[in-house]
């Protein structure tokens, strides 16, 4: 089954140090693997995704995420957090099902930034 | 983002009564989607439309019916509200072809009571 897993449901993380939320995937074929950020009230707001080319990635408000096709994982990662970091992230995964391509979404993660 | 809206933000309603939820985009995209957020399941798909004339089901479309009366109109609805449903629904939006990205709207806040 296609799917994709953030094995975490909280990251805490001081101010300053660096970040990483986990997410691993399952698909079948090449895959498009997109990152999601959920503030409070406030609808999900795209990040960053992989498409192919470079395994690095750079996307919104200077965080990353590397793609590792050996270990099926696109963690995202920021090399020095901030306390407006802290929301809700959410891994997705595309997939094809019934002949249309449509984005499966982790359980997300609650990223919680201390001063 | 302001390109996606919904209404209503927040209802509360009771078990039994006829829901309906709108969504309105300004975006231009011929693809739109109504997903159910709960704590610890993150996004469910419920329906999908990639024009006004192609609605399919999601992987959690009972109890729930949609309409796309325009390009820019979306609308889900609960026939029948019952306590289960009560959720965080957010409608989206993409553009066509290739690996995509959706535009959410701020989501609706449901509670059946």
């Amino acid at each position: 089954a296609q799917s994709v897993a953030q094995p975490e449901d909280q990251v805490n993380v001081a101010e300053g140090n660096p970040l990483t939320v986990k997410c691993t995937y399952s698909v079948s074929g090449n895959p498009y693997l997109f990152w999601y950020v959920q503030y409070p009230n406030r609808g999900l707001q795209f990040l960053l995704k992989y498409i192919t080319g470079d395994n690095l990635v750079k996307g919104s408000y200077g965080f990353e995420a590397e793609f590792n096709k050996s270990q099926t994982s696109f963690h995202l990662k920021k090399p020095s957090a901030l306390v407006s970091d802290s929301a809700l992230y959410f891994c997705a995964v595309r997939v094809l099902s019934g002949g249309y391509n449509k984005l499966i979404f982790g359980a997300g993660t609650r990223l919680a930034v201390h001063p | 983002d302001a390109d996606v809206t919904q209404t209503p933000r927040n209802r509360i309603t009771k078990t039994g009564k006829r829901i309906m939820l709108e969504c309105s985009q300004t975006k231009g995209h011929d693809r739109m989607y109504w997903y159910r957020q709960d704590p610890g399941l993150g996004l469910r798909l419920i329906y999908y439309s990639f024009d006004v004339k192609d609605i399919n089901k999601g992987e959690i479309s009972d109890g729930y019916s949609v309409s796309r009366q325009a390009q820019a109109k979306f609308s889900l609805s609960l026939e029948s509200a019952i306590p289960n449903q009560t959720a965080l629904y957010f409608c989206a939006t993409s553009g066509l072809g290739g690996p995509h990205e959706q535009f959410f709207g701020p989501g609706t806040r449901l509670t059946v009571l």
